[in-house]
């Protein structure tokens, strides 16, 4: 199985400022069409998991846009460019290019 | 705007069959595949399989000699079985869309005797 590493796993941060959480694989997600099967999903408190981030970069609907993805091969990076109360959760990432898919062990964001 | 809802019991007891069922309202199962999440109290998150609207599957290689995952489309409705459990199955399971875009509330299902 693709194990999926994230750093870190608890991420406390100030209200207004950025967050970055990292996620490797451990081997490279690029399908054989060319697309990269990387996820970004938070959960808060009590809720299901909501997909928040596709294919590396792509936000889905309704997701604000202070939520930016980007990398590229095995290495990936969520950003939240200005925290708020809102964001408190865990995040992971997934990969959806070889099955099994699978998660990363989850970020726990909580404010300072 | 799609919705996922997971039934089935809460409570099953060792040994037996787990069995859950998702239906799906405000779009059709056509042209999606669909997925079994799993999450065990204060863990991470376990994909179990996925079927195809076709009614293709693909089961976690860990899991594959337990479960079972099936569709019927005229009630927009696909189901969850995963045979022999134990106490390790414990778990809220979610049903999800795809490559999980949209998922349901998540259902708690306990193994104790």
């Amino acid at each position: 199985d693709v194990v999926m590493t994230q750093s870190p796993l608890s991420l406390p941060v100030t209200l207004g400022q950025p967050a970055s959480i990292s996620c490797r694989s451990s081997q490279s997600l690029v399908y054989s069409d060319g697309n990269t099967f990387l996820s970004w999903f938070q959960q808060r408190p009590g809720q299901s998991p909501r997909r928040l981030i596709y294919k590396v970069s792509n936000r889905d609907s309704g997701v604000p846009d202070r939520f930016g993805g980007s990398g590229s091969g095995t290495d990936f990076t969520l950003k939240i460019s200005r925290v708020e109360a809102e964001d408190v959760g865990v995040f992971y990432c997934m990969q959806g290019t070889h099955w099994p898919y699978t998660f990363g062990q989850g970020t726990k964001l909580e404010i300072k | 705007q799609v919705q996922l809802q997971e039934s089935g019991p809460g409570l099953v007891k060792p040994s037996e069959t787990l069995s859950l069922t998702c239906t799906v309202s405000g779009g059709s199962i056509s042209g999606y595949y669909w997925s079994w999440i799993r999450q065990p109290p204060g863990k991470g998150l376990e994909w179990i399989g996925y079927i195809y609207y076709t009614g293709s599957t693909n089961y976690s290689p860990s899991l594959k000699s337990r479960v079972s995952i099936s569709l019927d489309t005229s009630k927009n409705q696909f189901s969850l079985k995963l045979s022999s459990v134990t106490a390790a199955d414990t778990a809220v399971y979610y049903c999800a869309r795809g490559l999980a875009d949209y998922w349901g509330q998540g259902a708690l299902v306990t193994v104790s005797s």
